[in-house]
């Protein structure tokens, strides 16, 4: 079957590490997506990428890194210099002006 | 940049109830999806509906583009159906979404 898997589902990050999570997508969708959610609001874009080797901020870009080498992924790294991590992260995908696909999502979390 | 209003934030219901969750945007869009998301964080994808009317089971969507502004139906809510409904818009060149606050559902049995 089709879809968009994340992985680790829970991560847990120590002050001042980076942490990269993972969206890897078999759909064969150009475009790719990442957002942040915190508890009782709606999702924010924070990378996205149409194309391979291409990437542009969304609105909440700070403190965070992506990289699009491979056309099914599209890792996410959260460095040091975001102040307030903790959230739901969700990864989509989407073929043209269709609708997005989201994989389950990771939790991550400062110790 | 595009707004989305949802509303009402709250809404709780008996089971075998309908309701109507409704979702305002500021802007013209080509992409329009209504999601539900679950106790664990999963966002399905209910409908992708930039116009018209949709119907799948005992959930059905209306967009009125011209008008800017969608309807979630939900007819005979049972209790599998509480969770979080997000209505989320695109426009321009790309396919990114813009995301409402969201309405929280709880169906009682």
């Amino acid at each position: 079957d089709g879809g968009i898997t994340q992985s680790p589902k829970y991560l847990f990050r120590k002050e001042g590490q980076n942490v990269t999570l993972s969206c890897e997508q078999n759909l064969n969708h150009d475009a790719m997506y990442w957002y942040r959610q915190d508890p009782g609001q709606g999702l924010r874009l924070i990378y996205y990428s149409q194309i391979v080797n291409d990437f542009q901020k969304g609105d909440i870009a700070e403190g965070y890194s992506v990289s699009r080498e491979k056309k099914e992924s599209f890792p996410l790294t959260v460095t040091s210099a975001q102040k307030n991590p903790t959230a739901f992260y969700l990864c989509a995908s989407s073929m043209g002006r269709l609708e997005n696909t989201f994989g389950s999502g990771t939790r991550l979390t400062v110790v | 940049g595009i707004q989305v209003e949802q509303s009402p934030p709250d809404l709780i219901l008996q089971e075998g109830a309908n309701s109507t969750l409704r979702c305002n945007f500021s802007d013209s869009v080509n992409n329009l999806q209504w999601f539900h998301q679950n106790p664990w964080g999963q966002l399905i994808n209910l409908f992708y509906i930039p116009s018209g009317t949709k119907q799948n089971g005992r959930l059905s969507a209306t967009t009125v583009a011209t008008e800017r502004y969608s309807l979630l139906y939900i007819s005979s809510s049972q209790t599998t159906d509480s969770g979080v409904y997000f209505c989320a818009v695109g426009g321009g060149a790309t396919n990114k979404l813009i995301f409402g606050t969201g309405t929280l559902l709880a169906v009682q049995p």
